[in-house]
């Protein structure tokens, strides 16, 4: 069936740039997702890409896709205590609507 | 906008006991909500998709009448742990997918903050 992985936990230092990535299984035609946890909340939606798609910035975030090696990433640059959180990949297969969830990275970001 | 909340936030029952958890989506109109079950620092598990007006559709393994779920209007569905025990003590979490329009074309889910329910 569909899987979808991630790195569990990430360190960086405040102003760093941070890269979480994300691998998965099925290459159909769909979005791929980024959200942020942050304790005891919801999850949040970041942004998200189709995969037709190589790159997207968003203020701070670049996500990157490599449709051939099925490998997504979510770039932070200028990372700040705020974005300490964990952060969800997420892949959509076909039209079903549901969400495929990675196990989710822990980014934990050091002043 | 793209706001779903989700009441209680935080729930303590006794065993065997039901517990009522509502879902709303409050700007936008939501064909399809979803029910996640989130374990300490574990992923997202799906357990069902609600339609409006329709029957759930549960994933493998969820038993559909330990977890009902209602979705009797475009902005509210409900999920009912019925005969709680501990083991379902865990972090429930609603999603609500826009019904198309202006919200996104990606069809992006919204998430609600979470319902932590401790089962004595």
């Amino acid at each position: 069936g569909e899987d979808v992985e991630q790195s569990l936990f990430l360190s960086v230092r405040e102003g760093d740039s941070s890269v979480i990535n994300c691998t998965y299984t099925d290459s159909s035609s769909t979005y791929l997702y980024w959200y942020k946890q942050e304790p005891g909340a919801g999850l949040q939606l970041l942004t998200y890409i189709f995969s037709n798609m190589d790159m997207k910035q968003d203020q701070r975030l670049t996500v990157l896709l490599n449709k051939k090696d099925k490998h997504l990433s979510l770039r932070i640059a200028d990372t700040q205590t705020g974005d300490s959180a964990i952060y969800f990949c997420a892949k959509r297969p076909g039209n079903t609507g549901k969400l495929i969830f990675g196990q989710g990275t822990t980014l934990q970001v050091k002043p | 906008g793209a706001v779903v909340s989700q009441h209680p936030s935080r729930v303590i029952c006794k065993s065997g006991t039901s517990v009522k958890i509502e879902c709303r989506s409050l700007d936008f109109q939501a064909t399809t909500m979803f029910w996640y079950r989130q374990f300490p620092k574990q992923s997202l598990m799906l357990m069902a998709t609600s339609n409006e007006g329709s029957k759930a559709t549960y994933e493998q393994g969820v038993e559909k009448d330990k977890f009902l779920i209602n979705h009797a209007s475009l902005t509210l569905s409900t999920l009912t742990v019925t005969s709680a025990h501990p083991e379902d003590s865990s972090f429930y979490i609603c999603s609500a997918r826009t019904s198309g329009g202006t919200i996104s074309s990606a069809d992006t889910q919204y998430f609600g903050p979470g319902t932590r329910l401790t089962v004595l």
